[in-house]
């Protein structure tokens, strides 16, 4: 069975970098096809995707974003790692982390609970 | 990168209704066409893959059809459970982009 779930800071300060850690388990992230993605919502909006990396450490980011995130992983601990810096109010929303594979045609197939962040002074 | 259009944005139906919801893309995506659904509160759920394969466990009166810029997304009949926004996305290539959402009510 395939799970993930999101961790990390609720509130962050305008201008702070934020760390998100989507820690994963029912598969490993060294599998060739496999993937995992960063997708995020503001309140009452729709789905926004941010990141992503590939068991081959390939890494692809929004274009409008790229210049702000990195995503990394570590094999290891099952964890995948998204920063993302100089944040701002617009950026409030909740992130989920979501696994994708070939074999399901690279669909987002199973998604982490989602984790709220705020971003206020 | 690839605009996904749904329509219609929000949708009244009744229980026990034949329900169609409709995607389109800016340019082919040849079958790399998914659908989500999302209740309030909870992360989006694959229902349908590669355009018209039924995600495992997703209930046989979902399913979807279409390819190359056109698809839609059809319940059968509408049961409690199914009022819930749906989006589309595409996985033809990066970044991968959802459609703004179509929100179901009840009637």
């Amino acid at each position: 069975q395939i799970t993930l779930k999101e961790s990390g800071p609720t509130l962050v300060k305008p201008t702070q970098t934020l760390t998100l850690t989507c820690t994963f388990s029912g598969f490993s992230l060294s599998t060739s096809g496999v993937g995992v993605g960063w997708i995020r919502q503001p309140p009452g909006k729709a789905l926004e995707w941010l990141a992503l990396i590939y068991w081959n450490d390939d890494k692809r980011y929004s274009p409008s974003l790229k210049s702000r995130l990195t995503i990394t992983k570590d094999t290891s601990k099952n964890q995948v790692v998204l920063t993302m810096t100089n944040m701002d109010p617009v950026d409030t929303a909740t992130y989920y982390c979501a696994h994708r594979t070939y074999s399901s045609s690279n669909a987002f197939d199973i998604w982490g609970q989602g984790t709220m962040v705020t971003v206020s002074s | 990168d690839i605009q996904m259009t749904q329509s219609p944005s929000s949708l009244s139906a009744s229980v026990g209704d034949r329900v169609t919801i409709t995607c389109r893309a800016s340019q082919s995506i040849s079958s790399y066409l998914n659908w989500y659904q999302q209740k309030p509160g909870k992360a989006p759920k694959l229902l349908i893959y590669a355009a018209s394969s039924l995600q495992s466990g997703v209930p046989s009166r979902f399913s979807g059809s279409g390819s190359g810029t056109d698809f839609t997304l059809t319940i059968s009949s509408l049961q409690p459970e199914d009022f819930a926004t749906y989006y589309c996305q595409q996985s033809y290539s990066t970044p991968p982009t959802f459609g703004q959402g179509t929100r179901l009510e009840i009637k």
